[in-house]
């Protein structure tokens, strides 16, 4: 089936550093990518859907200036979490697909100390 | 109404029991309708999609009843290895069908 990557899988980093997350498709191209978050004991909430050569349209709450996303290839989005706080401490995942099944990457744990 | 609700669980089961779960939706007009399986620190995994009155595969059955707006995934013969949260997912109202609005998750564990 389909695979999604993201890099890294874990990271750890002080409060007021941005970080970077990747989410590829490898073997198909995806003009739409989707960004979800996890808390603790929570379920995935979507917080932005990625598009390929245009702006990234975001989830009410969600700040478009603090979340940066970059879709600038057919396989390859990445989410920047600028001025990260602790409480941005999340279980990133991306997501690409069709109608019929969406391809989840296996996560960024995000851990802002 | 949440957009998808779901048992909360947790499910302690032994092997080999019957164990079903529930959840509702609000959007009645959504045409499919999921179940995911996480495992704990891990992405979900599509474990079944329905896009009819109902899905079966294996011991996993999945049913739907549109009029109730209710979505059920039945497991027979629990093994160990079913163990994980189970996440009902339907596509977001208003949105594009490949947005996903997923439930809080049931927590099954089956014991020994």
């Amino acid at each position: 089936g389909a695979v999604v990557s993201q890099h890294p899988s874990r990271v750890i980093c002080k409060s007021g550093t941005s970080v970077k997350i990747e989410c590829r498709s490898l073997d198909f191209q995806a003009t739409t990518m989707f960004w979800y978050r996890q808390f603790p004991k929570q379920s995935l909430m979507l917080m932005a859907t990625s598009n390929e050569g245009s702006k990234a349209t975001y989830e009410q709450g969600v700040e478009k200036d603090k979340f940066l996303i970059n879709h600038a290839s057919l396989t390859l989005s990445t989410l920047t979490v600028t001025s990260a706080h602790p409480e941005d401490s999340s279980f990133y995942i991306c997501s690409a697909g069709g109608l019929d099944e969406q391809y989840f990457g296996p996560g960024t744990r995000l851990t802002v100390t | 109404r949440k957009e998808v609700e779901q048992d909360p669980g947790p499910f302690n089961v032994p092997e080999g029991a019957t164990v079903a779960f529930n959840c509702t939706y609000s959007n009645s007009a959504s045409q499919s309708f999921f179940w995911y399986r996480q495992d704990c620190r891990k992405e979900p995994k599509l474990l079944m999609s329905v896009y009819s009155s109902g899905n079966e595969d294996g011991r996993f059955t999945a049913q739907l009843n549109r009029a109730s707006q209710y979505i059920s995934l039945l497991i027979r013969d629990s093994k160990l290895s079913d163990s994980a949260t189970y996440l009902c997912v339907v596509p977001r109202s208003g949105g594009s069908a490949r947005q996903l609005t997923f439930g809080s998750g049931t927590q099954l564990t089956v014991l020994p």
